[in-house]
Order: structure tokens, then C-alpha cells, then sequence
């Protein structure tokens, strides 16, 4: 069955940077495209951008560009997600999502890990 | 951006009743050259992912039981819940997924 498992909770510093990372497993891992989605307390939920993990293709939320990158390693059938210049509005769950594409169309977030809390407090 | 808005905020509606969360998006997110809607629902439990109840605005996600249904077009969608049972409590997402940034609405609390 399709499953993705992200890395464990953080606790970061203002101006340091995380990263997590999510493990995919019962499907062809380069067939699909990796979603980014984060959740701050109480909010809604917010889109950060995808990498096309057949060619390592990413596009990223322009409020997040610059400060964001999202890496793969297809032999460990896992995808990253690094943000640097931690502030405290960036303590939030992170999830990682799965969803399909097709000719360069992305498509709906069909599989869900269970997310990372990563808490950014001095 | 494309913003997606939703109402109402919450509900509460009696176990059996009908329940019904719209959501709208400031532009079509209707693809014309294939004629499908890029807007998908989900719903989100306490401390759990959200997790995809219906795509292209209508196709219900394997699974999903079919008191869920979508529907609407273009700019206009709506999510019925045809007979709520308790399971249902959580806060449903309506998403757009037409052009990027692919933006979430603020959600909607269904309660019993």
C-alpha cells in the first residue's frame, strides 16, 4: 500500500535552517510528483511548491522562493524539503503529499504523511 | 494568485441531516481543452493529514463513502455530506489545483 513517512518533530532557531524529509514506499516512486504543504497552528493549509521526482523538476510557491528547496534521492525513494531563515511564523506541520501529472500538469494530492512539527523559537 | 474562499466557517447539523460547504475561487478553474474542473476536496481529523475525499470537483476518491458527492463548475463548487454521521466531524478544504501557487481555501468546521 502507498505509504510516506516524514523525519521527526525539530526545534530550530530563528535564522537557522531545516530540513525533512519524506520517504515514499508501495508505488513507483519517479511516476509521481511530491507536494509540500504546511499547516501553521490554527491555520489554513498552505501549498509550498512540488518536485517531479521522475526528473527532479520542482516549482515553488513565489512566497516561499529563495528561502526553499526541495531535493531527491530516487534509490532511497525519498524527497526533501530544506527552508532556510527559520522565523517564528514558520512553526508549523509540514506534510509531504503525493500527486500525479501528466505532460507537465500537476494534479490533486492523493496520499498524505503524517507531517513534521518543526517549531522555530529562541 | 487564485483565492479560494469557502462558507460557511462552520456548521453543525444533526446526525442524518444534510450538509453542505461551498467554495468559490476569485477565477475559473476550468481548464477548457479538457473540460475538467481543478478542484479537489479534503478532509482533516484532529491531529491527522488531511486526506482526499473528491477530485476534478465531482469524482469521489476510492473509498470514500457516497454520501460524499461534489459538484459545481468554473468558479462555484459545493461538497454535500448527504447524511452526516459522527465520523464526519473534522474541517473539510476545498483546493484548487489549476495554476500554481495551488492555494487551499480556509476551510470549513462540520460538527454534530
Amino acid at each position: 500500500q502507498v505509504q510516506l513517512v516524514q523525519s521527526g518533530a525539530e526545534v530550530k532557531k530563528p535564522g537557522a535552517s531545516v530540513k525533512v524529509s519524506c520517504e515514499s514506499s508501495g508505488y513507483t516512486f519517479t511516476n509521481y510528483a511530491i507536494h509540500w504543504v504546511r499547516q501553521a497552528p490554527g491555520q489554513r493549509l498552505e501549498w509550498m511548491g512540488w518536485i517531479n521526482a521522475g526528473n527532479g523538476d520542482t516549482k515553488y510557491s513565489q512566497k516561499f522562493q529563495g528561502r526553499v528547496t526541495f531535493t531527491w534521492d530516487t534509490s532511497a525513494s525519498t524527497t526533501y524539503m530544506e527552508l532556510g531563515s527559520l522565523r517564528s511564523e514558520d512553526t508549523a506541520v509540514y506534510y509531504c503529499a503525493r500527486g500525479a501529472y501528466n505532460s507537465g500538469t500537476y494534479y490533486h494530492l492523493d496520499f498524505w504523511a503524517q507531517g513534521t512539527l518543526v517549531t522555530v523559537s529562541s | 494568485d487564485i483565492v479560494m474562499t469557502q462558507s460557511p466557517d462552520s456548521l453543525a447539523a444533526s446526525l442524518g441531516e444534510r450538509a453542505t460547504i461551498n467554495c468559490k475561487s476569485s477565477q475559473s478553474v476550468l481548464y477548457r481543452s479538457d473540460n475538467k474542473n481543478y478542484l479537489a476536496w479534503y478532509q482533516q481529523k484532529p491531529g491527522q493529514p488531511p486526506k482526499l475525499l473528491v477530485y476534478w470537483a465531482s469524482i469521489r476518491e476510492s473509498g470514500v463513502p457516497d454520501r460524499f458527492s461534489g459538484s459545481g463548475s468554473g468558479t462555484d463548487f459545493t461538497l454535500t455530506i448527504s447524511s452526516l454521521q459522527a465520523e464526519d466531524v473534522a474541517v473539510y478544504y476545498c483546493q484548487q489545483y489549476y495554476i500554481s501557487p495551488f492555494t487551499f481555501g480556509p476551510g470549513t468546521k462540520v460538527d454534530i
